[in-house]
């Protein structure tokens, strides 16, 4: 099946742990992104990707890192310097101008 | 800078009762306005992509429609399954591969 798959589904975390969420898609796009979901909130945007090894940051990228050595995968390093984890985080990935997002990973610390 | 505001933030509507969601924007040099739906715990789901004022897409219950300035979500005798967070985004011309989102709107739909 062609999709966007986020792995793991939930994640814990303690304080000052670094954590690196999975994010892969097998429908060729070039985009990929990454946005995060708190309650009451929109979207907002971390990073994102138009072609392999080059990524620019978006909205709120303190406290998070990217890489994109492949162009399948876009894999997000949540480090210590980002102090307020806890949310639900969405990758997408696009080739037109419509986005088509993975199921999400939420991250707790605890 | 996008901007984009749904309303209402939640909508509770018993099942068959039409109803609109709305969704206001402002954006230089709009590419597209996107409709997503999204349940509890999952990825937003895509619906339906706008491109220009007058357009119209359609698909089951749903219809979408688009201004220059907002964008309304017609649910046509809605069913309990359509409950979920419907989510509005657009694309700006100087924004590239950027998608700003509005906050959603919760719909209920009660048998």
């Amino acid at each position: 099946d062609g999709g966007i798959t986020q792995s793991p589904k939930y994640l814990f975390r303690k304080e000052g742990q670094n954590v690196t969420l999975s994010c892969e898609q097998n429908l060729n796009h070039d985009a990929m992104y990454w946005y995060r979901q708190d309650p009451g909130q929109g979207l907002r945007l971390i990073y994102y990707s138009q072609i392999v090894n080059d990524f620019q940051k978006g909205d709120i990228a303190e406290g998070y890192s990217v890489s994109r050595e492949k162009k399948e995968s876009f894999p997000l390093t949540v480090t210590s310097a980002q102090k307020n984890p806890t949310a639900f985080y969405l990758c997408a990935s696009s080739i037109h101008i419509e986005a088509f997002f993975g199921q999400g990973t939420r991250l707790t610390v605890v | 800078e996008d901007q984009v505001t749904q309303s209402p933030e939640a909508l509770r509507l018993q099942e068959g009762e039409s109803s609109s969601l709305n969704c206001s924007y402002t954006v230089s040099g709009l590419r597209g306005l996107f409709w997503y739906r999204q349940d509890p715990g999952k990825g937003p789901e895509f619906l339906f992509t706008l491109y220009s004022a007058g357009e119209e897409k359609e698909k089951e219950r749903l219809k979408a429609t688009l201004t220059k300035k907002e964008s309304f979500l017609h649910i046509t005798a809605p069913k309990p399954e359509d409950s979920a967070t419907y989510l509005c985004a657009v694309r700006g011309g100087g924004s590239n591969y950027k998608l700003t989102f509005g906050k959603g709107t919760l719909l209920t739909v009660n048998p």
